[in-house]
């Protein structure tokens, strides 16, 4: 089975840096991806990680552990346009494809 | 390039009706899955197709709900005899044929679907 556990909520200030955690115990993987949804709007690909170790994009960086079944994402100078929900998901290998299986995602909220 | 195109962006049904959501790829796509989100809850698979087969269903409801991605023209999620508990997003998602790497999903806007 498929399990992927995030926060539920986070708050933050403007300018400030936030870690968003997300640990998986999965059947199969095939790769780590975080998404960005903001409210009534489509997920948008942020990063995928596949091997252990950083993946820096400007102000996002995402980190994977494949032996602790752990992910974060960084944003950094936090923006208000930042306030959005952050979606982690793990591709199943199984059956081909891109099958994500995706958290609850984790609702940040970026404050003055 | 246009992305991935859904419509209707909302639909309003009444119990008993039928729904049809449509969904086309983005451009050099080959691949679509369909997602329900519920409100305050996670992306849910439901159903992974190619061009005229559907490769992974796992995730359909055993009853009312198809899908289908014909040779030509937009792939179709069909809700049958809907229920209120079917009122969700209905997310498209395409990616390219090649599975290598970080290829990755691209997500439509999403067809809103309420029944009454």
């Amino acid at each position: 089975g498929q399990n992927i556990d995030q926060p539920t909520e986070m708050t933050a200030t403007e300018g400030a840096i936030v870690q968003i955690n997300c640990t998986y115990q999965t059947s199969g993987f095939n790769g780590l991806f975080w998404y960005q949804q903001h409210a009534g709007e489509a997920p948008t690909f942020l990063s995928y990680n596949v091997l252990d170790g950083l993946e820096e994009k400007g102000r996002f960086s995402s980190f994977l552990s494949r032996s602790k079944g752990y992910s974060y994402l960084l944003l950094k100078e936090l923006q208000m346009k930042d306030s959005a929900s952050y979606l982690c998901a793990v591709r199943d290998p199984t059956g081909g494809g891109n099958k994500l299986t995706f958290g609850t995602g984790t609702q940040l909220k970026v404050e003055l | 390039n246009a992305g991935v195109m859904q419509n209707p962006r909302h639909l309003v049904r009444r119990r008993g009706q039928e729904a049809r959501l449509r969904c086309s790829p983005m451009k050099g796509h080959s691949h679509v899955y369909w997602y329900r989100q519920l409100p305050e809850e996670g992306l849910k698979f439901m159903v992974y197709l190619q061009k005229e087969n559907i490769i992974d269903e796992s995730g359909m409801p055993k009853e009312r709900f198809s899908a289908e991605f014909p040779k030509e023209g937009p792939s179709i999620l069909r809700i049958q005899q809907v229920v209120r508990g079917d009122s969700a997003a209905y997310f498209c998602a395409s990616s390219p044929p090649s599975l290598s790497g970080a290829n990755v999903l691209t997500f439509g806007a999403g067809s809103r679907l309420t029944v009454l």
